[in-house]
């Protein structure tokens, strides 16, 4: 079965600074990741997804991942955060053989400093 | 397009009291996803659905807990007779095509029992 793991439960950064975001994914095979962000108040949304192919994913408001199968790992990044990037981010892994069942991790709460 | 939704948004019970949940998915996504996120953690898988099939609802705790969608549109989560330990937020979402794809999430019911 997959599971996830988010090593950083909260992580602050400075307005402007870059960021990095650890994730790691066990799974046997090439699976399906993805980066879920919940704002305050809000329900979760889809950053990016990885499906095989290229290892670098980009997302929308300027938000990349890798994909590292010998890491087993998913980090994402930014290179200039914003005061709005003050949220929550799920890492989530799904089966690459297709099927429906998706795992999160535990998030990463992201404060951002002036 | 319409989202997910979720109601209600906030329900308080006491110990033994039951509670439903409904949520109404986007239309035309045949994969139906209840899960259960308590506070700081993420949300954990309860049961899912293909079109009005049961796919997997081993994280069910089966005594108190169930789900249903009758014509694979809607469905309705219960809990029997709630313990404390179920306060948390329930999370519906919906996809098309299984775990390959984006889940859509609803705001959630956030759920105390006191």
């Amino acid at each position: 079965a997959q599971s996830v793991t988010q090593p950083d439960a909260r992580v602050t950064v400075s307005e402007g600074a870059s960021l990095q975001l650890r994730c790691k994914y066990s799974y046997f095979g090439t699976p399906y990741l993805f980066w879920y962000v919940q704002y305050p108040r809000q329900g979760l949304q889809l950053l990016l997804k990885y499906y095989p192919g290229d290892p670098v994913v980009q997302g929308v408001n300027g938000f990349e991942a890798e994909f590292s199968k010998s890491n087993s790992s998913f980090h994402l990044r930014k290179a200039s955060v914003h005061w709005s990037d003050w949220a929550v981010y799920f890492c989530a892994v799904s089966p690459g053989t297709g099927g429906y069942k998706v795992v999160f991790g535990s998030g990463t709460r992201l404060l951002v400093s002036p | 397009e319409a989202g997910v939704t979720q109601s209600p948004r906030y329900a308080v019970l006491q110990e033994g009291q039951a509670v439903s949940f409904w949520c109404d998915p986007i239309s035309g996504h045949d994969t139906l996803y209840w899960y259960q996120q308590p506070r700081d953690q993420g949300p954990q898988l309860l049961v899912y659905f293909r079109d009005e099939a049961v796919i997997d609802n081993s994280q069910l705790p089966s005594d108190r807990f169930s789900a249903v969608r009758p014509k694979g549109t809607n469905s309705t989560l219960k809990i029997q007779s709630a313990k404390q330990g179920d306060t948390a937020t329930y999370l519906c979402a919906s996809s098309f095509g299984g775990g390959r794809d984006e889940q859509y999430f609803g705001p959630g019911t956030r759920l105390t029992v006191l």
